[in-house]
């Protein structure tokens, strides 16, 4: 089974929108962590936010939030008044426990906006 | 600035030759990672430090070989070149809530 899905493939978001990007997750350790990242198409990954599973409150970094929803095992991004070097891939990935081999990334979502 | 460092930036190998890609970080951390990333994939860990002085196998570790030379270094060797190989190679420094990813070599084999 997949550990992390990201089912949009590709987005189109309107500048100054806000948008949602999905993620869920499979795992059966309580501890984990949740991360998304940014891929800009110079190829760099880009640390955005993370997530614990134990934290009660969703993660935010200044426009970036994660919406946690632990009994959904969803990790969605949301990314507020969205700019135009937002347009990149982002990828949701998770570490199961404190596991050094166990970080795993979604496909990702292309995200593209508009001006 | 600190981060981490990977050379080359681009590479062409031909079936069958070998190469070391390098990876150096000065972020003082002990774990150390080696990645792939294919199209319209995300990254699967090839091989993995956790300390100096020690190495694993991570989801794709066929075809490839790890050398931990210090807390710094960590290099990842191709020792006869698949076409399969072709990918985009990242590798990555980093504690429980995040990683740091150096900027990637794009290893094309013909």
């Amino acid at each position: 089974a997949q550990k992390i899905t990201q089912t949009q493939p590709g987005m189109f978001v309107q500048e100054k929108e806000a948008v949602t990007l999905d993620c869920t997750y499979d795992t059966s350790d309580q501890s984990y962590g949740l991360f998304w990242y940014k891929q800009p198409s110079s190829g760099e990954m880009i640390f955005l936010i993370y997530q614990g599973s134990y934290d009660e409150q969703n993660a935010t970094e200044g426009r970036y939030s994660l919406n946690f929803q632990k009994a959904r095992k969803s990790a969605n991004l949301v990314i507020s008044a969205s700019q135009l070097g937002d347009s990149a891939m982002y990828f949701c990935a998770m570490r199961e426990g404190h596991n050094f081999n166990k970080f795993y990334f979604g496909s990702g979502t292309k995200l593209n906006v508009k001006p | 600035n600190a981060g981490v460092t990977q050379t080359p930036k681009f590479q062409v190998l031909k079936t069958g030759q070998s190469m070391t890609l390098q990876c150096a970080q000065d972020m003082n951390h002990n774990s150390m990672y080696w990645y792939r990333q294919d199209p319209g994939m995300g990254l699967r860990l090839i091989y993995y430090s956790a300390s100096e002085g020690t190495t694993d196998k991570g989801e794709v570790p066929n075809g490839y070989n790890v050398s931990r030379l210090n807390k710094r270094e960590f290099s990842l060797r191709l020792e006869s070149a698949a076409p399969s190989q072709t990918s985009v190679y990242f590798c990555a420094t980093g504690v429980g809530y995040g990683y740091t990813f150096g900027s990637g070599t794009r290893l094309t084999v013909v």
